[in-house]
């Protein structure tokens, strides 16, 4: 079955550390690939996207994410993080073929917690 | 442009009952998600639908069902309420040929308590 593995499940920084987080899949075809953010009592939103292209794509905030086909893994990098980073960073994808019901399949999440 | 609404943000159910909670998707989206994202979990999809009728169905049982309407608007109804299906229930709305690669939009959810 396909699955999507985030390897931290809370993560502690001071502002201004540099942020890496793991997201890796288990699906053999092509995929979408998706970082979404859950700032405390908000909605899930997306922080960046991959489907083809440069494997280096750039979100908001200064986010990005390397997409690294041989090692299924997309993971998260931002160089410096801020107090406003503190939210829940879910790693999602989406198989692209067209056998594919089209729905996201999540990580468990990590939840990011910058110390001022 | 208006985002993903749900109703009602919270409702505490009791074992063995009926709930409905409903979603209004963001304008000019057809297709309109479910997912269960238990304490502690990612969001789980339960089902999708576009232009009506069901469109994808993850590993949910048939108690779990759901409508959409021709405004593209939704609902999930669960019944016979287990303790284990509290949860926040998240709708999600999207056009159809495009979700693969825009991703979806997402509501605030409906935070599901069963005692």
């Amino acid at each position: 079955a396909q699955s999507v593995s985030q390897h931290n499940h809370h993560v502690i920084l001071s502002e201004a550390a540099s942020l890496e987080l793991g997201c890796n899949y288990s699906y053999g075809g092509t995929v979408n690939l998706f970082w979404y953010v859950q700032y405390p009592g908000q909605h899930l939103q997306l922080l960046l996207k991959y489907f083809s292209g440069d494997p280096l794509v750039k979100g908001i905030k200064g986010f990005e994410a390397e997409f690294i086909k041989s090692k299924f893994s997309f993971n998260l990098r931002k160089p410096s993080v801020q107090w406003s980073d503190t939210a829940e960073y879910f790693c999602a994808v989406v198989p692209a073929g067209g056998g594919s019901q089209g729905n996201l399949i999540f990580g468990k999440g990590t939840k990011l917690s910058v110390k001022p | 442009e208006t985002g993903v609404t749900q109703s009602p943000t919270h409702l505490i159910k009791t074992r063995g009952q009926q709930v409905t909670l409903r979603c209004s998707s963001q304008s000019g989206h057809n297709t309109v998600s479910w997912y269960q994202q238990a304490l502690g979990q990612g969001p789980q999809f339960i089902f999708q639908y576009y232009r009506e009728e069901e469109n994808g169905r993850g590993n949910f049982p048939p108690r779990f069902s759901g409508l959409q309407f021709p405004n593209y608007s939704s609902e999930l109804n669960v019944n016979a309420l287990e303790l284990d299906d509290s949860a926040l229930y998240l709708c999600a709305s999207s056009l159809l040929r495009a979700y693969k690669m825009e991703g979806y939009t997402f509501g605030s959810g409906t935070r599901l308590t069963v005692v």
